[in-house]
Formats: structure tokens, C-alpha cells, sequence
């Protein structure tokens, strides 16, 4: 099946802790994207890669890092300079930047 | 800088009603917009995406409209199920942003028995 998957679907992190989130595509897109959501408020775009090696930040990406080395793969790091980091995370891609963006399932970051 | 904004936050309408959810947008100059849902703890599921140039998308029940000039888009279920329970977002992609979606914070509809 064509499709986007995130890993882990809950993740817990203790303080100082660096955590990496998975998002892994097999439909061949270009585009690649990281949001964040919190109760109440809309998504919000962290990190955005519109081509492999290449990536820019979105509204939200202090403590926050990626890497786009394979086509399928852009893992997202949220980094201990990140201070409120409880959050669900929704990665997403598209088949360039004006197309459809199609999500995955998301991961929840807890924080211990 | 583009806000979104969607009225009611919260929707309980009986089965078998017609409802529309409203989407208002700041900046008009958009490239086009989009209606997701979201069911709890779910990823977005996209409903509906509107370019530009058009004034409305039909898929089954549902239909999008959008009026740009005035910063409006509104999304009408025809004769509504328990199914369709779930969380409706709408998503903005401006003309000069290469990738970014601008959200609203969402209409959470409850379709009741």
C-alpha cells in the first residue's frame, strides 16, 4: 500500500533528552513536511523539504531538526532546547509544493 | 500574515441534517485551499482542495465554495451521518510562500443518532 507512516505512535521523552520522530513515504513524493498541533490551536508547520539535501524552516523550528538524505525519509529531532516539546506531531507530503499534501498518522510526544 | 479563522469551534446537528461549516481568511491573495478532516488522534484526511480560479468542488455529500474576494470558503454536508463525526480544518496556501499551509484551528462536528 502507498502511504505515509509515522513511528513511534506515542513517545516519551525525559528532560534533557533529545527524541527522533520517524516519517517515512513510499508515493514518491518530493515534498516533505513537519507540523506541530496543540489542543485548540491550528497545525503549524515546523520544518519543510521540498527536495532531497534541502530543507527550510517553517513558523516553529527552534528546537526543532530534520535531515532529508533518501527521497522516503525526513526525521524530525526535537532537541532539549526544545521547552515544551508535549505536542502531536503530523508529518505529511505532497507531490511538489502548490500539490495535495496527504499526512500520516501522527506521533504523540509526551513528556516524562 | 495570514490567519484563519473557523466558526463554530463546535457543531451538534441530528442525522439526516444539512450543515455548513464556515472558513474565513485575512489575505486574499491565496494560490488555493483545502477542507481536511481529522478524526481523534488521527493524521488529516483531505476532503476537498480549491484553486484559485474556481468558485466550488463537489465530492459526494460534500461541496466546498469559495469566495476569495471576500475571504470565505464554506464546505455544505448534505444530509449528514454519524460517520461524519469528526474534526473539519481548513488550510490556506498563499501565492508568495512556496509550501507553507496556513491552518484554522478547526469545526468539531458531532453528528448525533
Amino acid at each position: 500500500d502507498g502511504g505515509i507512516t509515522q513511528s513511534p505512535k506515542y513517545l516519551f521523552r525525559k528532560e534533557g533528552q533529545n527524541v527522533t520522530l520517524s516519517c517515512e513515504q513510499n508515493l514518491n513524493h518530493d515534498a516533505m513536511y513537519w507540523y506541530r498541533q496543540d489542543p485548540g490551536q491550528g497545525l503549524r508547520l515546523i520544518y519543510y523539504s521540498q527536495i532531497v539535501n534541502d530543507f527550510q524552516k517553517g513558523d516553529i523550528a527552534e528546537g526543532y531538526s530534520v535531515s532529508r538524505e533518501k527521497k522516503e525519509s525526513f526525521p524530525l529531532t526535537v532537541t532539549s532546547a526544545q521547552k515544551n516539546p508535549t505536542a502531536f506531531y503530523l508529518c505529511a507530503s505532497s507531490s511538489d509544493s502548490q500539490r495535495t499534501q496527504y499526512f500520516g498518522p501522527g506521533t504523540r510526544l509526551l513528556v516524562l | 500574515k495570514q490567519e484563519v479563522t473557523q466558526i463554530p469551534a463546535a457543531l451538534s446537528v441530528p442525522e439526516g441534517e444539512n450543515l455548513v461549516l464556515n472558513c474565513s481568511f485575512t489575505d486574499s491573495a491565496i494560490y488555493n485551499l483545502q477542507w481536511f478532516r481529522q478524526d481523534p488522534g488521527k493524521g488529516l484526511t483531505s476532503l476537498l482542495l480549491i484553486q484559485s480560479s474556481q468558485r466550488e468542488q463537489t465530492s459526494g455529500r460534500l461541496n466546498a465554495s469559495l469566495d476569495k474576494s471576500s475571504g470565505r470558503s464554506t464546505l455544505y454536508i448534505a444530509a449528514s451521518q454519524p460517520g461524519d463525526s469528526a474534526t473539519y480544518l481548513c488550510a490556506v496556501k498563499d501565492t508568495g510562500t512556496a509550501s507553507k499551509l496556513t491552518f484554522g484551528t478547526g469545526t468539531r462536528l458531532q453528528v448525533t443518532l
